[in-house]
């Protein structure tokens, strides 16, 4: 069976930084694209980021660009979101997915975590 | 401000047809790329229900279809149950934002 497991949310200052981290399980990590997607309390789904099966290639929402970098270990079956500056409008559950599709433009994201989430405040 | 616009809710009876629309523009829908659909049930984690605009994965029941028609796509629901009351999400990418996108999301309300 297909898990996410995320882990390193939790409450932090304005300004601060956390990594996130999302444990693969029960299919092929390396041959997936991977996905972070956020959700603010009471609000809907907002993509955040994108990385390539190999990690060459990333990809960033504007609202978290330059703040935010997303990696991979392969050999871990392991997806990464080292994130800076937090500020207040970062406070979300945050969801790693696998993102498949017949091109990148294309991409749905099929597997999913159960979430983390993250509060930024003082 | 989603690019993608969804209604923020819809309800029927049970047993009764639903349909959720989803509308963007040339950059989106209109620009041929793909429109995918997920569930979200109260308290619990999206799932995928339509890929690729028409698609359904395994384990999805036939009463989820969907659709696309130009700058707009649509996902129905047949045969209502209360098991489908959930937020529904549209997604797709934009070629303007560089950057996948989601609809505002729909509650549905079995009735």
């Amino acid at each position: 069976e297909e898990q996410l497991l995320e882990s390193g949310g939790g409450l932090v200052q304005p300004g601060g930084s956390l990594r996130l981290s999302c444990a693969a399980s029960g299919f092929s990590f390396g041959g997936y694209a991977m996905t972070w997607v956020r959700q603010a309390p009471g609000k809907g789904l907002e993509w955040v980021s994108l990385i390539s099966t190999s990690g060459s290639s990333t990809f960033y929402a504007t609202s978290v660009k330059g703040r935010f970098t997303i990696s991979r270990d392969n050999s871990k079956d392991t997806l990464y979101l080292q994130m800076t500056t937090l500020r207040a409008e970062d406070t979300a559950v945050y969801y790693c997915a696998s993102a498949y599709g017949v091109l990148p433009h294309y991409y749905h994201f099929d597997y999913w975590g159960q979430g983390t989430l993250v509060a930024v405040s003082s | 401000q989603s690019v993608l616009t969804q209604p923020p809710s819809v309800s029927g009876a049970p047993g009764q047809r639903v349909t959720i629309s989803c509308t963007g523009s040339s950059s989106n829908i209109g620009a041929g790329y793909h429109i995918h659909w997920y569930q979200q049930l109260p308290g619990t984690a999206p799932k995928l229900l339509i890929f690729g605009n028409t698609n359904r994965p395994s384990g999805v029941p036939d009463r989820f279809s969907g659709s696309k028609s130009g700058t707009s796509a649509s996902l129905a629901i047949t045969g209502l149950q209360a098991e489908d009351e959930a937020d529904y999400y549209c997604q797709s990418y934009d070629s303007s934002l560089s950057a996948y996108v989601f609809g505002a999301g729909t509650k549905v309300t079995v009735l």
